[in-house]
């Protein structure tokens, strides 16, 4: 089974500066990596697909990279609203989440 | 409006069953597989069970297997979820969740809000 590591576990920024989050996995899952954003009391709401595809309605600040075992979800300039939980996904596996915070 | 509404949650006794719901509004149910995922109090995200577009594939997670099943009804855009021999640890919120594309498991495009499993005698 295919474990998904995520990192870090907290990630502490001011509004206006770039965001950088990992999620490597135990084996090569070739491009097939999703990525979701969690605000307290909400839903997920998936941000990227296929590693670097952005879904319908997010904003071109959000951007994945990555194929094999490492993948990177990046936010270029943080908005107030993105600070939350982010999750990426492989199937039916999930990491363990990392926290984004306001320094 | 594409949307999934989950019920059926409440409070359950160790060792009985509840029966949850999702119902499908603003897309092509019969097209697309769903799932299902829970998330424990202020813990991550638990793939739970899926089931393809017709029906005829269901896969669980282990920490349910045997003990849950996934169904659909897609004359009524309605997925379902039996839970039997339920135990505390299958406290959650309960999500159904639609696959982005046709396949059985991959990016998950819409959620419902959640519907909030206690299992507590």
């Amino acid at each position: 089974e295919i474990v998904l590591t995520q990192s870090p576990a907290t990630l502490s920024l001011s509004p206006g500066e770039r965001a950088t989050l990992s999620c490597r996995a135990s084996q090569s899952i070739n491009i097939y990596l999703a990525w979701y954003q969690q605000r307290p009391g909400q839903a997920p709401r998936l941000l990227i697909y296929d590693a670097s595809n952005r879904a319908t309605g997010i904003p071109d600040r959000f951007s994945g990279s990555g194929s094999g075992t490492d993948f990177t979800l990046t936010i270029s300039s943080l908005e107030p609203e993105d600070f939350a939980v982010y999750y990426c996904q492989q199937r039916s596996t999930f990491g363990q989440g990392t926290r984004l915070e306001i320094k | 409006q594409v949307q999934l509404v989950e019920s059926g949650g409440g409070v359950v006794q160790p060792g009985r069953s509840l029966r949850l719901s999702c119902d499908a509004y603003g897309f092509s149910f019969n097209n697309y597989a769903i799932n299902w995922v829970r998330q424990a109090p202020g813990q991550g995200l638990e793939w739970v069970a899926v089931i393809s577009d017709d029906g005829t594939q269901r896969y669980y997670a282990d920490s349910v297997k045997g003990r849950f099943t996934i169904s659909r009804d897609n004359s009524k855009n309605t997925l379902s979820l039996e839970m039997k021999s339920v135990r505390v640890e299958d406290t959650s919120v309960y999500y159904c969740a639609k696959s982005l594309f046709g396949g059985v498991l991959g990016a998950f495009d819409v959620w419902g809000l959640g519907t909030l499993v206690t299992v507590s005698s």
